[in-house]
């Protein structure tokens, strides 16, 4: 079964620290691995998109890296704020899914000031 | 660009009621729209895809009865939940892909059953 793995549910930290999070999925046979942002009771703000041929992608602060091989990818925060406290997660459109983005369960992120 | 607009944001209704939600695209054309299901610290369930003009494709385990969709045109797809009961609530978000690119997400809607 295709599946998609974030460990842990949440984290704290306190604010300044670099942090990183991470997902991990089942099959390498991948199209693509999109990490989103999701405030409390709002939808999801997409954060970057690794294409498969694609090894990592960067967006201001964040970082994210792609390994087909070992099935894992990660989000590296920079010097965490308040504001990026929020649930991240992690979504897989697998080879021959017709576009279908499978999610782990996501990561609550705490920044304490 | 690629704003995608969910109504209403929420909902509450009585058992055995029928609620329609409506997705929209607002500046892009969307041939294809998926309908998701959120529960409390759980991560987003595929309910359904919707392609413009046909039929849409429910996945394993969703009733096509209860939950109704319609892709009328290429900006809107609606989502009615018939025969609504308290198991009903939920988060329910909506995506459009515009040209077989990324998903962009609705701000979702909150269903609560009572």
């Amino acid at each position: 079964k295709q599946e998609v793995t974030q460990i842990p549910a949440a984290l704290s930290v306190p604010e300044g620290e670099n942090l990183v999070l991470n997902c991990s999925f089942t099959d390498s046979a991948i199209y693509n691995l999109q990490w989103f942002r999701q405030d409390p009771g709002k939808g999801l703000t997409s954060l970057l998109l690794i294409q498969s041929s694609q090894r990592e992608q960067t967006s201001g602060r964040l970082n994210a890296s792609l390994d087909k091989s070992s099935g894992r990818s990660t989000l590296y925060i920079a010097a965490s704020q308040p504001g990026d406290s929020a649930t991240y997660l992690c979504a897989v459109i697998f080879t021959g899914a017709n576009s279908k983005l499978t999610f782990g369960k996501g990561i609550t992120l705490s920044v304490r000031p | 660009g690629a704003v995608v607009s969910q109504h209403p944001s929420w909902v509450i209704c009585k058992s055995g009621t029928s609620v329609k939600i409506e997705c929209r695209s607002l500046d892009f054309q969307a041939t294809t729209m998926f309908w998701y299901r959120q529960f409390p610290k759980q991560s987003l369930m595929l309910m359904a895809t919707s392609n413009e003009g046909s039929k849409a494709t429910y996945e394993q385990g969703v009733e096509k009865d209860k939950f109704l969709i319609n892709h009328a045109s290429l900006t809107l797809s609606t989502l009615t939940v018939t025969s609504a009961h308290p198991e009903d609530s939920s988060f329910y978000i909506c995506s459009a892909e515009r040209q077989q690119e990324t998903q962009y997400f609705g701000p979702g809607t909150r269903l609560l059953v009572l």
